[in-house]
């Protein structure tokens, strides 16, 4: 079945720091979305990413699909303590299936 | 608030029992998701209805496990003979149809079997 994996697992940053994490498919996607949880929230939606190599910029956050759309990553620039959370990333693959990643831990150290 | 709801919020049960958990979508969406979330995990896919159609349902998900959506509103996710193992955050989302499908999600039913 598809698996969708992400790394790191966690990351401790000083505030000011960039942050990247990472998500690797093992099947080609047809859509990739990235999600934002904060500890005892629910997921929410940042971004959607649908064609082959497009990158996607929200203020900060810079967002990329992979070429053979098996792959993406999010990317902030000089992070801020609001930024804490956990992200993942999201694949639709056949049937509309959604597969989330394993998610990266971001924590934010002032 | 995202406009999702889900009810209860918090369920306890003894091992054995059955429970059933309800979530209402945004009125206009008519993709609706069932997940189960468990500390330090990702959402894991459970199944998937198109109005009142369930179109996915994971193979990892046991006959102890059914949902419906009678009638492409609002929809209940029901486990039989519940499980320890079966503890955990049940997440509910929906989405409009099409290429962009943003999925709105509720704030989940913890359920804890004893």
């Amino acid at each position: 079945g598809q698996q969708v994996m992400q790394i790191p697992q966690y990351q401790h940053v000083q505030e000011g720091e960039d942050f990247t994490t990472y998500c690797n498919s093992s099947t080609t996607l047809s859509n990739i979305q990235w999600y934002k949880q904060r500890p005892g929230g629910h997921p929410v939606f940042l971004i959607q990413l649908v064609k082959s190599g497009e990158v996607k910029k929200q203020k900060r956050l810079t967002f990329q699909f992979g070429e053979a759309k098996k792959n993406s990553s999010l990317h902030i620039t000089a992070t801020q303590t609001t930024d804490v959370g956990t992200y993942f990333c999201a694949g639709t693959g056949g049937y509309q299936k959604v597969t989330f990643g394993t998610g990266t831990k971001l924590q934010v150290i002032p | 608030d995202t406009g999702v709801s889900q009810d209860p919020r918090h369920k306890i049960t003894k091992r054995g029992q059955n429970v059933t958990f309800r979530c209402d979508p945004i009125s206009e969406h008519n993709r609706l998701y069932w997940y189960r979330q468990t500390l330090g995990q990702g959402p894991e896919f459970l199944t998937y209805f198109q109005n009142e159609a369930q179109l996915e349902k994971s193979r990892l998900l046991s006959d102890r496990f059914s949902a419906e959506r009678p009638k492409g509103s609002f929809s209940t996710l029901e486990i039989q003979r519940t499980e320890q193992g079966d503890s955990a955050m049940y997440l509910c989302a929906s989405s409009l149809d099409g290429a962009y499908n943003e999925q709105f999600f509720g704030p989940g039913t913890r359920l804890t079997v004893l």
